[in-house]
């Protein structure tokens, strides 16, 4: 069955202070990775989709990357407003146990302190 | 102009009750889901639907029914509801199969 891990569970930042959020995955065969922010109360809002290893996306201070047994969210300068949680799932290829669906990770909780 | 929006966004309700939850989509999606997030915030799937075919149920009780009256409504209606059934319930859409989901404000069940 796939699987998804985020780690750390939780990580608390200065701001300014520049980190990395792992998700690491096993999947019979990848049809992309993707990551999701969420904020407290709100359902979770889609960032990246990431296809194939090597392959990289920015959107402001977040960059996501992908090998092929893993993926980071690089946060360069995290400012309080960064301060959420950060999801990362993966869908299958057809043909897949897991195809029609996204299996999730357990997430990682961020804190930026001012 | 909500792209996924489901409704209610709060629900308190007593054991036993039957209730449910409405979700539309305007994306133009071929698939819709039900996610429960647990008190963890893991999201957990229930069930897919592709273009209002059932695709996958996971090991969801009977006591849950969804039902998608076209390619853009995907209500749950759970039956006999239970202490533990409290949590919040996500609906979403991707345009395919597998690819990214779009989520709704979600609806947070409280059963008493």
């Amino acid at each position: 069955e796939d699987q998804v891990t985020q780690s750390p569970e939780a990580l608390r930042l200065q701001e300014g202070e520049s980190s990395s959020l792992n998700c690491s995955y096993t999947v019979s065969g990848l049809r992309g990775l993707f990551w999701y922010r969420q904020d407290p109360g709100k359902g979770p809002e889609f960032l990246f989709t990431l296809y194939s290893a090597g392959e990289e996306k920015e959107k402001e201070r977040l960059k996501a990357t992908l090998t092929k047994k893993e993926s980071f969210l690089h946060i360069t300068a995290p400012k309080p407003e960064d301060s959420a949680t950060y999801l990362c799932a993966v869908g299958a290829e057809a043909g897949g146990t897991s195809y029609g669906k996204l299996t999730f990770g357990q997430g990682t909780i961020l804190t930026v302190h001012p | 102009d909500t792209a996924v929006s489901q409704t209610p966004k709060y629900l308190v309700t007593q054991m036993g009750n039957d209730k449910s939850i409405k979700c539309e989509q305007n994306l133009g999606h071929d698939t819709m889901y039900w996610y429960k997030q647990d008190s963890k915030k893991f999201l957990k799937i229930m069930f897919s639907y592709n273009n209002k075919e059932l695709i996958i149920n996971e090991t969801v009780p009977n006591r849950f029914s969804p039902k998608s009256p076209d390619k853009a409504h995907l209500n749950l209606h759970i039956n006999s509801l239970e202490l533990g059934d409290s949590a919040v319930y996500f609906c979403a859409s991707s345009p395919r199969q597998g690819t990214e989901a779009f989520f709704g404000q979600g609806t947070r069940l409280t059963v008493v």
